[in-house]
């Protein structure tokens, strides 16, 4: 069964420190795979996504996330981290063999300290 | 682009009563939209596929009778949350997919997301 996994429930950073959110999935095939930021009371936005090609993607606001195969792993990084980054993330995997239905982690909340 | 609109965006009501929600895709045409539900400080969880024309397919647990899913046209899908009571409270999102014509891989676009609650 597809699942995905976010070991890390919650993560403070101080600002200008570099980010590590980690993301494990569970797919029989290679899954489309997606990082969405939520601040509070508010609606998904897409950070980036994977489908194929190139392992190492780029996002918006400075993120990236790496494909690791072997390791079921999609996690992401930012080099420097600005107090507006503070939310819950969440990674995502689209099951193409499925019409793409999602599979959501449980969610990382992210502390930005001054 | 791919914009995905719910309205409302905010909705009380007291127990009893029922409550619809719209969800549309306003610059493409979605044959599937999904429906989930988030809880306080939670993940996303599925609660449903909606296909239009047809009937919505419900995830385990998940009460076909008290959401009801109707998707009559392929920009707009409709929740409505029946007798609704306060542990119904809760953010509802939806997302429309891409058709695979558009090349987007069949990916969702969510909407900004409802908010039940119930008194």
């Amino acid at each position: 069964a597809q699942s995905v996994t976010q070991p890390d429930i919650h993560i403070t950073v101080s600002e200008g420190a570099s980010l590590e959110l980690r993301c494990n999935y569970s797919y029989g095939a290679t899954p489309y795979l997606f990082w969405y930021v939520q601040s509070p009371g508010q609606g998904l936005q897409l950070l980036l996504k994977y489908f194929s090609g190139d392992t190492l993607v780029q996002g918006i606001k400075g993120f990236e996330a790496e494909f690791k195969r072997s390791q079921s792993s999609f996690n992401l990084r930012k080099p420097s981290v600005h107090w507006s980054d503070a939310a819950e993330y969440f990674c995502a995997v689209g099951a193409p063999n499925t019409g793409n239905q999602f599979y959501f982690g449980t969610g990382t909340s992210l502390t930005v300290i001054p | 682009g791919a914009v995905v609109s719910q309205h409302p965006s905010r909705v009380i009501c007291k127990s009893g009563t029922s409550v619809k929600i719209e969800c549309r895709s306003l610059d493409f045409q979605a044959t599937t939209m999904f429906w989930y539900r988030q809880f306080p400080k939670q993940s996303l969880m599925l609660m449903a596929t909606s296909n239009e024309g047809s009937k919505a397919t419900y995830e385990q647990g998940v009460e076909k009778d008290k959401f009801l899913i109707n998707h009559a046209s392929l920009t707009l899908s409709t929740l409505t949350v029946t007798s609704a009571h306060p542990e119904d409270s809760s953010f509802y999102i939806c997302s429309a997919r891409d058709p695979p014509d558009r090349g987007f891989h069949n990916e969702q676009f969510f909407g900004p997301g409802t908010r039940l609650t119930v008194l």
